[in-house]
């Protein structure tokens, strides 16, 4: 079982720009949540994604969406990036209330 | 809204001691899970132990173990005879059982260092 995969690990990007980031769930897991971990905090929760649909969202702004494909895998997606941006983007699968956390990819905006 | 507090930023122990790591919480819920995670410097997050609010008996995993305070909405770990590789961040994280989610809230962490 190959856990929970995050790609790519790390990118940079200058302000304004758009990136993606990738994640595929452990197997088996049907729910993919992410969480934007700033440095020396707590991760922050920024959506969630079950049967291929925004289940519930944190307090991020809409320059950040997502996507769930039919085979759980997701990607999230941040327009108009911002010096603030720069962080540990962090995805985790789960089936039933446990979650199982990616590497994380870690991005800074320039 | 659900809080997670944690006011340790920084515990050091000796090797083979025992440390506690405290975490408190805010909820009107009745039903919840909570949780501690260790977050190494390889950044990746690890679930250390589990709680579900509606057990009172405390959890156990191997050298690690909470003491779970439902009135007090406390939930500290211990973890005994430290090794070195415990190393890390340590979070709790909070998880409501209501609203069809699994979001988890988290604390802002304690980093551990185990010392020879």
């Amino acid at each position: 079982d190959a856990g929970v995969t995050q790609s790519p690990t790390h990118l940079i990007k200058t302000r304004g720009q758009q990136v993606t980031l990738r994640c595929s769930p452990k197997s088996g897991h049907d729910t993919v949540s992410w969480y934007q971990q700033a440095l020396g905090q707590g991760p922050q929760f920024i959506f969630q994604y079950y049967e291929e649909e925004e289940r519930q969202r944190g307090n991020f702004p809409d320059r950040f969406s997502g996507h769930q494909f039919p085979n759980y895998s997701s990607e999230l997606n941040v327009n108009a990036l911002l010096l603030g941006d720069s962080a540990l983007y962090l995805c985790a699968s789960s089936f039933f209330n446990e979650q199982f956390f990616g590497p994380g990819t870690r991005l800074t905006v320039l | 809204a659900q809080t997670v507090t944690q006011s340790q930023p920084e515990m050091s122990v000796q090797e083979a001691e025992t440390v506690t790591l405290s975490c408190t919480y805010d909820t009107s819920e009745n039903n919840y899970y909570l949780f501690w995670y260790k977050q190494p410097p390889s950044r990746q997050m690890i679930l250390v132990i589990r709680q579900e609010a509606y057990k009172q008996q405390n959890a156990t995993e191997n050298r690690f173990s909470v003491n779970f305070q439902k009135a007090a909405k406390s939930f500290s770990l211990k973890i005994s005879d430290s090794q070195l590789g415990d190393t890390a961040m340590y979070f709790c994280a909070f998880m409501t059982s209501l609203h069809n989610t699994d979001k988890l809230i988290f604390g802002t962490g304690t980093r551990l260092q185990v010392f020879p």
